[in-house]
């Protein structure tokens, strides 16, 4: 079993502040990490897959780092907007296939 | 193409009846995946099936709780004798199950009352 913790688990931002949340794993014994976001209501959509060798992803103002030898990755949303108000799950997927889920940063962005 | 669908949207239930609920993943998938959301808590892994191997039930809390796949593609979670610890959403997610890279895609969920 690996053991996946997010931080923090909620945060409220004004529009158009910068923020970011971590997710942190005790080894690196697994394949790839991913990241969804999970609006209210609707189903977790995938952000970005990150592989062992230092991954940096970037979709618009959302970008993720991975640092496996400290164990933990980092998601930022830069300038962030009302719509990115969701819960943001951290996810290793190890043992061909099978996923461990953190428990999610929940955002709030206040217009 | 069409995405993960699960039933029902919502079941509200009496404690003690059984329930069944159906996902079907995105055509071709070889990997399929029952989790569930309980209030103010994370996703909880409870099974796993890849194509044709014994599926992986390791997260199923209870033995009231069954799951079957039929034909590597539909699947039924089946809960006995449901109690209020129960309620929760239940999401299934399907994936290509060829690599660990490869992304899990979510059905909306079925959210399971139980009074």
């Amino acid at each position: 079993i690996l053991n996946v913790e997010q931080s923090p688990q909620s945060l409220h931002v004004q529009e158009g502040d910068s923020t970011n949340f971590t997710c942190s794993f005790p080894s690196s014994n697994f394949y790839a990490l991913h990241w969804y976001r999970w609006e209210t209501a609707k189903s977790p959509e995938a952000l970005f897959v990150m592989t062992l060798n230092g991954d940096e992803k970037k979709k618009g103002r959302i970008s993720a780092t991975l640092n496996t030898k400290e164990g933990y990755s980092y998601l930022y949303i830069k300038g962030s907007q009302p719509e990115d108000s969701a819960t943001y799950l951290c996810a290793l997927s190890a043992d061909f296939n099978k996923f461990y889920f953190g428990s999610g940063t929940k955002l709030n962005v206040k217009p | 193409g069409a995405g993960v669908s699960q039933s029902p949207s919502n079941k509200v239930t009496e404690k003690g009846k059984d329930v069944e609920l159906r996902c079907d993943p995105i055509s071709g998938h070889t990997a399929l995946y029952w989790y569930r959301q309980s209030l103010g808590q994370g996703l909880e892994f409870l099974i796993y099936f890849q194509g044709n191997s014994a599926p992986d039930k390791s997260g199923l809390p209870s033995d009231r709780f069954s799951a079957e796949r039929t034909g590597g593609s539909v699947s039924t979670l089946t809960i006995q004798r449901t109690q209020q610890e129960d309620s929760a959403v239940y999401l299934c997610a399907s994936s290509q199950g060829l690599a660990d890279t490869d992304t899990q895609y979510f059905g909306p969920g079925t959210r399971l009352t139980v009074l």
